[in-house]
């Protein structure tokens, strides 16, 4: 199974401010087919994860442009250029290169200063 | 708007098996992936399984031995059974749908979740 490794495991940021994520995998993600598998989720308090990254730096439909990701092989950051109040929570990357199964990294919280 | 619905028993006993129903909206469960993931209080997300109207389910290995689920097309929705649970499957469990183009690499609608505790 791959471990997925997140850091920091809290932040706070103040508004306004950028904010970054990191992610290491235990293996490289690159999947045969030559693509990425490797996706970001935010969870706000109370409320079910969703999706805002896939394939490493691609935006889904709906979420804002300050969300931005890159990485490669098994390194990856997500980062907000200018965090809001709306996006406190939990962060999540999440591999599907290696299924079965699909794995999570342990969440970073996001704060406001 | 697709929608997600969990149900089920709130508390399970320890050894007892744990059921629990996804009632799809908006979606037909024969066109997608159908997920269960879960996540205990205060904690991250786990993987449970998936299946498809088609092929058997696929699921996490580390609970391969105790975990069944099955579709229902006629009331468009989706189990999960879970046997001889102990408070380590104490959390909230959610479905999920398979987001991807030819291949499945994340979850794009979520239900609310549902609480399930095990205790006696």
């Amino acid at each position: 199974e791959i471990e997925m490794t997140q850091t920091p495991l809290s932040s706070a940021v103040t508004l306004g401010q950028p904010a970054s994520i990191s992610c290491r995998s235990s293996q490289s993600l690159v999947h045969s087919s030559g693509h990425t598998y490797l996706s970001w989720l935010h969870q706000r308090p109370g409320q079910p994860p969703r999706l805002l990254i896939y394939k490493v730096s691609n935006r889904f439909s709906g979420v804002p442009d300050r969300f931005s990701g890159s990485g490669a092989g098994t390194d990856f950051t997500l980062k907000i250029s200018r965090v809001e109040a709306e996006d406190v929570g939990i962060y999540y990357c999440m591999q599907a290169t290696h299924f079965p199964p699909f794995t999570f990294g342990q969440g970073t919280k996001l704060e406001i200063k | 708007q697709v929608q997600l619905q969990e149900s089920g028993p709130g508390l399970v006993k320890p050894s007892e098996t744990l059921s629990l129903t996804c009632r799809v909206s908006g979606d037909s469960i024969s066109n997608h992936y159908w997920n269960w993931i879960r996540q205990p209080a205060g904690k991250g997300l786990e993987w449970i399984g998936r299946i498809y109207i088609t092929g058997r389910p696929e699921y996490n290995p580390s609970l391969e031995s105790r975990v069944t689920m099955s579709l229902d097309t006629s009331k468009n929705q989706f189990s999960l059974n879970l046997s001889f649970v102990t408070a380590a499957d104490t959390a909230i469990y959610y479905c999920a749908r398979n987001v991807g183009d030819w291949y499945l690499y994340s979850f794009d609608i979520w239900g609310q979740g549902t609480m399930v505790t095990v205790s006696p």
